[in-house]
């Protein structure tokens, strides 16, 4: 079965820190994974999404992501936190075979410290 | 920028009442999704219509849950009689076709709260 794992629940960092945030994935084929963040009370905004091609991509606000297709995952990277950067952060599979309805991670809760 | 819009942002409810929200996708956005994110985990897939058509709702609670988007525009999401458990953020998503590679647009959500 279709899965995202996202092993921490918080991370917290000082700001100007680097940040990776980490997910894994159980999908049987090629799979297109996507960020999103989450503030307070708020719905999701994709930071990022891979389909194909290289492996590293950029996405919005200084994000970054790599997929490495040998160990399942597509960990999340920036290297300089700034506060507003604190929020919710959800991993997610499209199932392409299933409507393109996505799968998430649990997510990861991100605080940054002054 | 055209956004996905939903209603009521907050609802309060008694259990054993009926609730519905409303959802208005992207202008021209053929598929609409509607997933429910209890606290504390990600979201998870409720129903997805094709235009009108329901494409997956297996993990919809059909004997209180039910949804429709009749002209293949806006959606109503209803559950009737809800209990403590439906208490989650309820939100909205739509994209230009059902492709994974097509991205989704979030709407706000509407949070319930079930007493």
């Amino acid at each position: 079965a279709q899965s995202v794992t996202q092993p921490d629940i918080h991370i917290t960092v000082s700001e100007g820190a680097s940040l990776e945030l980490r997910c894994n994935y159980s999908y049987g084929a090629t799979p297109y994974l996507f960020w999103y963040v989450q503030s307070p009370g708020q719905g999701l905004q994709l930071l990022l999404k891979y389909f194909s091609g290289d492996t590293l991509v950029q996405g919005i606000k200084g994000f970054e992501a790599e997929f490495k297709r040998s160990q399942s995952s597509f960990n999340l990277r920036k290297p300089s936190v700034h506060w507003s950067d604190a929020a919710e952060y959800f991993c997610a599979v499209g199932i392409y075979n299933q409507g393109g309805k996505l799968i998430f991670g649990q997510g990861t809760e991100l605080s940054v410290k002054p | 920028e055209a956004e996905v819009a939903q209603s009521p942002r907050y609802k309060i409810t008694e259990k054993s009442q009926a609730v519905a929200f409303w959802c208005d996708p992207i202008s021209g956005h053929a598929t609409l999704y509607w997933y429910r994110q209890i606290l504390g985990q990600g979201p998870e897939l409720l129903v997805q219509f094709q235009d009108e058509s329901v494409v997956d709702d297996s993990q919809l609670p059909k004997d209180r849950f039910s949804a429709e988007r009749l002209k293949g525009v806006d959606s109503t999401l209803k559950i009737q009689p809800a209990e403590l458990g439906d208490s989650a953020m309820y939100l909205c998503a739509s994209s230009w076709d059902p492709g994974s590679d097509n991205e989704q647009f979030f709407g706000p959500g509407t949070r319930l709260t079930v007493l």
